[in-house]
């Protein structure tokens, strides 16, 4: 069946880089884009951006830009996201995410990975 | 802007039904969103894709309790015969300018 599993939790000292992979499964990788997503403790959850597997083309939000990127490996169909100069107010489960429609950028996202806890503190 | 409005939270009784409603921004009446469900402790799921005619695509999986429609700005999710595994957080999400736009979700709570 369709799946997204994440990397498993990571804790990292403020100034840091944590680097999350979602691997995909049961659907043909480059046909989808996929979204990250984060939601810090008792917090709604927040877009971070999207990465379109086939080009390698992304889109970041404003809030990220410069410090998140986007990557994936199609030869193990694997989605990353990378985020450095961490800060104590990144500590949130990221997730990622696929969109619904074939070769669309922006849509409903259908598919979810599990999520994966990153915690910033020194 | 693109803005999604949701109330924090609702309460409604065990087998009774509730309306949630997610609230599009000036100028985006138009737009579709999805709902998604969130269950304590665990990770979205995937509800529904609902256009601004009504029409809706369910995940799969999802019971025929959950329904979604729509009028103007608005858009509804409706779960009847509520369950105990209904009470969870609600985000709504839409989409647009380059950006994915999520609602502050509803923290329903069954009774």
């Amino acid at each position: 069946q369709v799946q997204l599993v994440q990397s498993g939790a990571e804790v990292k000292k403020p100034g840091a880089s944590v680097k999350v992979s979602c691997k995909a499964s049961g659907y043909t990788f480059t046909d989808y884009y996929m979204h990250w997503v984060r939601q810090a403790p008792g917090q709604g959850l927040e877009w971070m951006g999207w990465i379109n597997p086939n080009s390698g083309g992304t889109n970041y939000a404003q809030k990220f830009q410069g410090r998140v990127t986007m990557t994936t490996d199609t030869s193990i169909t694997t989605a990353y996201m990378e985020l450095n100069r961490l800060k104590s107010d990144d500590t949130a489960v990221y997730y990622c995410a696929r969109t619904f429609g074939a070769g669309v950028a922006l849509d409903a996202f259908d598919i979810w990975g599990q999520g994966t806890v990153v915690t910033v503190s020194s | 802007q693109l803005v999604l409005t949701q109330s924090p939270s609702t309460s409604a009784s065990l087998g009774a039904s509730v309306k949630l409603t997610c609230t599009l921004s000036s100028g985006h009446s138009t737009y579709a969103i999805a709902w998604h469900q969130q269950q304590p402790e665990k990770g979205p799921r995937y509800l529904m894709k609902l256009h601004s005619d009504g029409s809706h695509t369910k995940g799969d999986g999802i019971p025929d309790r959950f329904s979604g429609s729509s009028s103007g700005a608005e858009r509804y999710l409706t779960i009847s015969s509520l369950q105990s595994e209904d009470e969870a957080d609600y985000y709504c999400q839409t989409w647009g300018t380059g950006m994915g736009v999520f609602g502050g979700g509803t923290k329903l709570t069954v009774l």
